[in-house]
């Protein structure tokens, strides 16, 4: 299995921050890496697929980054609706994982 | 614009089989653009995948669960189905399918893209 591992597993920051997550495989990836928000009580919202391609109806200051085994999620001037949970997935092969999450919280 | 609607009991007892139905609306399940996929959320955990079925049944499913999932698909009522069998206290979460969705650029690109609101089954006697 590709294991996915995210860093930090929390921040604070303060609305128009620039934030980074990171997430990395434990093995090569390729480009098969998605990007989530989730908010507390709510599903997964998909942001960014195939690394970089921000999905339909995302504000562009989300942004994606990376290929093998380490990727990146930049978020520029972080908005007060972007407290929440990030994860980050494999596709690259069955089983797909996620990784433990990223909480972002206000400062 | 697709929806994806989770039902089925809230509470299973242990050791019991757990059943759940995604009722797709807006949008047809048979379409060849899409798999479907289930995954599971424990309080206050991350995300685990469970298992996908393409339109023509075709299933893959996580080997941490494999011997006790059956996902299915009924195109004449436009959902899917999870059974999760023989449970235990550790199988409690948020339950959600999804639509996979693939980008089109003839790699397999794989992308979870609508999601139902998700339903808690609780495992407990």
């Amino acid at each position: 299995d590709s294991q996915m591992t995210q860093s930090p597993a929390s921040l604070s920051a303060s609305v128009g921050d620039r934030v980074t997550i990171t997430c990395r495989a434990s093995q090569s990836i390729s480009t098969y890496l998605n990007w989530y928000q989730q908010k507390p009580g709510k599903a997964p919202k998909l942001l960014i697929y195939v690394v970089s391609s921000l999905q339909s109806g995302v504000p562009s200051r989300f942004s994606g980054s990376g290929s093998g085994t380490d990727f990146t999620l930049t978020i520029n001037s972080l908005q007060p609706e972007d407290f929440a949970t990030y994860y980050c997935q494999q596709t690259y092969s069955t089983p797909w994982t996620f990784g433990q999450g990223t909480k972002v919280e206000i400062k | 614009q697709v929806q994806l609607q989770e039902s089925g009991p809230g509470l299973v007892k242990p050791s019991q089989t757990l059943s759940l139905t995604c009722i797709v609306s807006g949008g047809s399940i048979s379409s060849n653009n899409y798999y479907w996929t289930w995954v599971r959320q424990p309080a206050g955990k991350g995300l685990e995948w469970i298992g996908r079925i393409y339109t023509t049944g075709s299933t893959s499913y996580n080997p941490s669960l494999k011997s006790r999932v059956t996902i299915s698909i009924d195109t004449s009522k436009n959902q899917f189905s999870l059974k999760l069998s023989s449970v235990t206290a550790a199988d409690t979460a948020v339950y959600y399918c999804a639509r996979v969705s693939t980008a089109r650029d003839g790699y397999n690109h794989y992308y979870f893209d609508c999601w139902g609101q998700g339903t808690l089954v609780t495992v407990s006697s």
